[in-house]
């Protein structure tokens, strides 16, 4: 069975930093690209970043691009993400998300439960 | 960016019939298109890709089609556990600005 387990969210103030952390089990790690998308509470859903197997392919939503970066660590099956300069727009819930194959192609076939960020002073 | 319209906003439907949503792109997204259901309380879950490809356990009542702007979700018979909000999302464009609609609220009637 699939599962992906995301923790490290937490209230944070305006300006800070937050590192994310998504932890993967029922299915081979380094076969699949990986997604962070958010969800703000009570709105819709914005993919935020992606990484294919080997994280030679890297991309970013222009509203987080040069705030945050994505990373994976294959041999403990791991996802992150890191967030700097955080602003109250980045609050949201976060998930952790798996694409349908190796490169990032933007199809999430599986998600995690989500870890929650708050952004404010 | 592409901008995606999901319609109606809520769709009011009694259990057993067939309820129907729509998305619309602003621009092309050929066949570049996905739909999923959200649950309160719970992650989405993938329901069609491709525009018409079924995902893995998805019941057979869930129906994707259309190509380019215009797509249709249809739920042939519509089952207590269906009850949720869908969202449509593209995965058309490279470098990756991928959009998902506002979503449709699908309710007991």
């Amino acid at each position: 069975e699939v599962q992906l387990v995301e923790f490290g969210g937490g209230l944070v103030q305006p300006g800070r930093s937050l590192r994310l952390s998504c932890t993967a089990s029922g299915f081979t790690f380094d076969d699949y690209a990986m997604h962070w998308v958010r969800q703000a509470p009570g709105k819709g859903l914005e993919w935020v970043s992606g990484i294919n197997w080997n994280s030679y392919s890297i991309d970013y939503a222009d509203s987080v691009k040069g705030r945050f970066t994505i990373s994976r660590d294959n041999a403990k099956n791991s996802l992150y993400l890191q967030m700097h300069s955080l602003r109250a727009e980045d609050m949201a819930l976060y998930y952790c998300a798996k694409d349908l194959g190796p490169m990032v192609r933007g199809v999430f076939d599986y998600w995690g439960q989500g870890t929650l960020v708050t952004v404010s002073s | 960016e592409i901008v995606m319209t999901q319609s109606p906003a809520t769709l009011s439907v009694s259990p057993g019939e067939r309820a129907t949503l729509s998305c619309r792109a602003s621009q092309s997204v050929s066949s570049n298109l996905a739909w999923y259901h959200q649950k309160p309380g719970q992650a989405p879950r993938l329901l069609i890709y491709g525009a018409s490809t079924r995902a893995t356990g998805v019941p057979a009542r869930f129906s994707g089609s259309g190509s380019g702007t215009e797509f249709t979700l249809t739920i042939s018979s519509l089952q207590s556990e269906d009850f949720a909000v869908y969202y449509c999302q593209q995965y058309n464009n490279w470098p990756p600005t991928w959009t998902f609609g506002q979503g449709t609220k699908v309710e007991f009637k």
